[in-house]
């Protein structure tokens, strides 16, 4: 069985600075995804990265970026200068390629402040 | 295209009702998976829809079920309900091309209160 831990329950950072959230997890498995999820506080989960576990190359999308590390079963986001929307709960997330499930972290709270 | 939608948004029900909840998935996506979540628990897998057939099943006793229609749509169902049932129903559709899932993305949920 996959685990995912998300190891800070809240973090908060100034507006225009960056944060990185950790999450390491634990598999035995070779082929699988990680995902960081943003869930504002409407609720609707929303899709912020993604990593395939056999690209060694980090994922990037625009602020947001990920320094993942196989061997160590690590995948931290980063998010470069943060704005006021970016405030809500993010969940790390694995995900076997071969199931149609995916193990969630226990989320960390971020908070941007002005 | 359009998201993944969930019907209905906000549900009250009393112990022992049973409960029907719905979830469209994004037009071309084959694949439903249906958690559970709740402050104490997180977020918990409950089962994976594909092709009409169930995939793959969480840890949930058998009260929680589910089915898939031709159209992909998914509806998952909760008899006997108990206060401890009261959670956020998220639904997540996936292209699963090849049999491999890809990218989970998420309806906006049902929240279901028991009373």
């Amino acid at each position: 069985a996959q685990t995912v831990t998300q190891s800070q329950p809240e973090m908060s950072v100034q507006e225009a600075e960056t944060v990185t959230l950790s999450c390491t997890y634990d598999t035995s498995e070779n082929n699988y995804y990680l995902f960081w999820y943003k869930q504002p506080p409407s609720r609707q989960m929303i899709l912020v990265i993604r990593q395939e576990a056999y690209k060694q190359q980090n994922a990037t999308e625009n602020r947001f970026s990920v320094n993942f590390q196989k061997a160590a079963k690590s995948f931290s986001l980063k998010i470069s200068d943060s704005q006021l929307g970016d405030t809500a709960m993010y969940f790390c997330a694995f995900h076997n390629t071969n199931a149609g499930k995916s193990t969630f972290g226990d989320g960390t709270t971020l908070t941007v402040k002005p | 295209k359009a998201g993944v939608t969930q019907t209905p948004r906000y549900l009250i029900k009393t112990r022992g009702q049973q409960v029907t909840l719905s979830c469209s998935p994004i037009s071309g996506h084959r694949s439903v998976s249906w958690y559970q979540q709740t402050p104490g628990q997180g977020l918990q897998f409950l089962f994976e829809y594909f092709s009409e057939t169930q995939r793959n099943k969480g840890n949930f006793p058998g009260r929680f079920s589910g089915r898939q229609f031709s159209n992909s749509r998914s509806e998952m169902n909760v008899s006997t309900l108990e206060l401890g049932d009261s959670a956020l129903y998220l639904c997540a559709s996936s292209p699963r091309s090849g049999g491999i899932t890809d990218t989970q993305y998420f309806g906006p949920g049902t929240r279901l209160t028991v009373l």
